[in-house]
């Protein structure tokens, strides 16, 4: 099946820094990818979908100048978690759809911020 | 979006059916079930989707009532590792952008 490749797994930051996480459709092209974020036994939450080439879409209440996404190329998306607070540290998820509402998702980040 | 209605928790001998139910009882004609699972700490792994008819994979079946207002998932032979968060979902497909939103799912628990 098609796989999505999330980089990287775990992170640990120091409050206030700034944290890249990639996403990478590995064998199929992605025009859409989708970015969740996921807190300790709660249930995924959509944040933003990714568009290449072209602006995010965020989901309400979630701060575009905070979590910037780029998707310059139909196999990358990344999420930029800025100024990173320790409230920010949760579970961040990316997905690809290759077609039909089939989701290939990455394996997760794990954000820690101190 | 419609919303689903899944019970918070089950438990499966392993060997046995786990039969998972789902409720969707304002889905729109358009819409189709999916179902996806999450094993702890890693991302969602795509199972089965359908939109009227009944569907079968290697991994599952999805069995959707006529009226479309609920549906099951069925997994025939449990595993351990099939222990995980259960998601119904209902979405539409457009053209590649399906943006799915996940309610808090059923944690299927299979015991030896």
């Amino acid at each position: 099946g098609a796989v999505v490749s999330q980089h990287p797994s775990w992170v640990i930051c120091k409050s206030g820094t700034s944290v890249k996480i990639e996403c990478r459709s590995l064998d199929f092209q992605a025009t859409t990818m989708f970015w969740y974020r996921q807190f300790p036994k709660q249930s995924l939450m959509l944040m933003a979908t990714s568009n290449e080439g072209s602006k995010a879409t965020y989901e309400q209440g979630v701060e575009k100048d905070k979590f910037l996404i780029n998707h310059a190329s139909l196999t990358l998306s990344t999420l930029t978690v800025t100024s990173a607070h320790p409230e920010d540290s949760s579970f961040y998820i990316c997905s690809a759809s290759l077609f039909g509402g089939k989701l290939f998702f990455g394996s997760g980040t794990q954000l820690s911020v101190l | 979006d419609a919303k689903t209605t899944q019970p918070t928790s089950m438990d499966c001998a392993e060997g046995r059916a786990a039969n998972l139910p789902c409720n969707h009882s304002t889905i729109s004609g358009n819409e189709y079930v999916y179902w996806y699972r999450q094993i702890h700490s890693q991302g969602p792994q795509y199972i089965i989707h359908g939109l009227k008819n009944n569907e079968t994979n290697e991994m599952a079946s999805l069995i959707i009532t006529e009226d479309r207002k609920s549906s099951t998932l069925i997994l025939p032979h449990a595993t351990l590792r099939d222990t995980a968060v259960y998601y119904c979902i209902v979405g539409r497909t457009q053209g590649g952008s399906e943006k799915l939103v996940f309610g808090k799912g059923t944690k299927l628990t299979v015991n030896p």
